[in-house]
């Protein structure tokens, strides 16, 4: 049984261009949950999305972040215009059910040069 | 706002040695749970904690949860090198909906 995956696992973008980060839950999970973690913190969560749903984007920046989870296919968390703060690590958690245990992926590093 | 707070945030132990990690956070909670990263790494989850009273103990680690003083403890037992690594708290404040993260405890044991 495959955990969740994440790919890519490193990427480097220049000032100004897109990330886009993907993440496939463990089978059978429907929910999915991202978090960022800065250099030297604690991860700080992003969003939470069921199926073709955003449940809670309480933690997402106003400006320049967005993410789905569609009928089909992985949960992408996409950056538009990159900055160099947006440099950090990106974890995607997966949960059968709302009540569960969330499960982490390995992680996407960006690096914003 | 919840706000989840650790200490100590860097522990330098020498091994066989016994020390606490203390997890404090500021408002009722469903569960905590406590994580390990080892650096460039993701989460391994150590321990789930639902109740007050839990106690949990795996190896050398031992985790317990206080509801009514909002407190989560993991005490090391004879610590050894292999426990080198960052430890979170993390805790379930919507039941579900999100985890609110302490900063992190960098445990360094020396030989």
């Amino acid at each position: 049984n495959a955990g969740v995956m994440q790919n890519p696992r490193h990427l480097v973008r220049r000032r100004g261009q897109e990330a886009r980060l993907r993440c496939s839950p463990m089978k059978g999970h429907s929910h999915v949950y991202w978090y960022r973690q800065l250099p030297e913190e604690g991860l700080k969560f992003m969003v939470y999305l069921q199926k073709e749903n955003i449940i809670d984007e309480s933690g997402m920046p106003k400006e320049r972040f967005s993410a789905e989870f569609p009928k089909e296919g992985p949960s992408i968390l996409r950056i538009q215009q990159v900055v160099r703060g947006d440099s950090a690590a990106y974890f995607c958690a997966s949960s059968p059910t709302r009540y569960n245990e969330q499960f982490f992926g390995p992680g996407t590093r960006l690096t914003v040069l | 706002e919840l706000k989840v707070e650790q200490n100590p945030l860097f522990l330098s132990m020498q091994e066989g040695k016994n020390y606490t990690i203390y997890c404090n956070y500021s408002t009722t909670s469903d569960r905590l749970y406590w994580y390990r990263q080892d650096p460039g790494k993701s989460l391994e989850s150590l321990f789930v904690l639902l109740s007050n009273g839990a106690v949990k103990q795996e190896g050398r680690l031992m985790a317990s949860l206080d509801t009514k003083a909002r407190l989560s403890t993991l005490h090391i037992t004879a610590a050894v090198h292999d426990l080198s690594a960052t430890y979170f708290c993390a805790v379930d404040m919507e039941y579900g909906n999100k985890l609110v993260f302490g900063a992190g405890t960098i445990l360094r044991v020396k030989s």
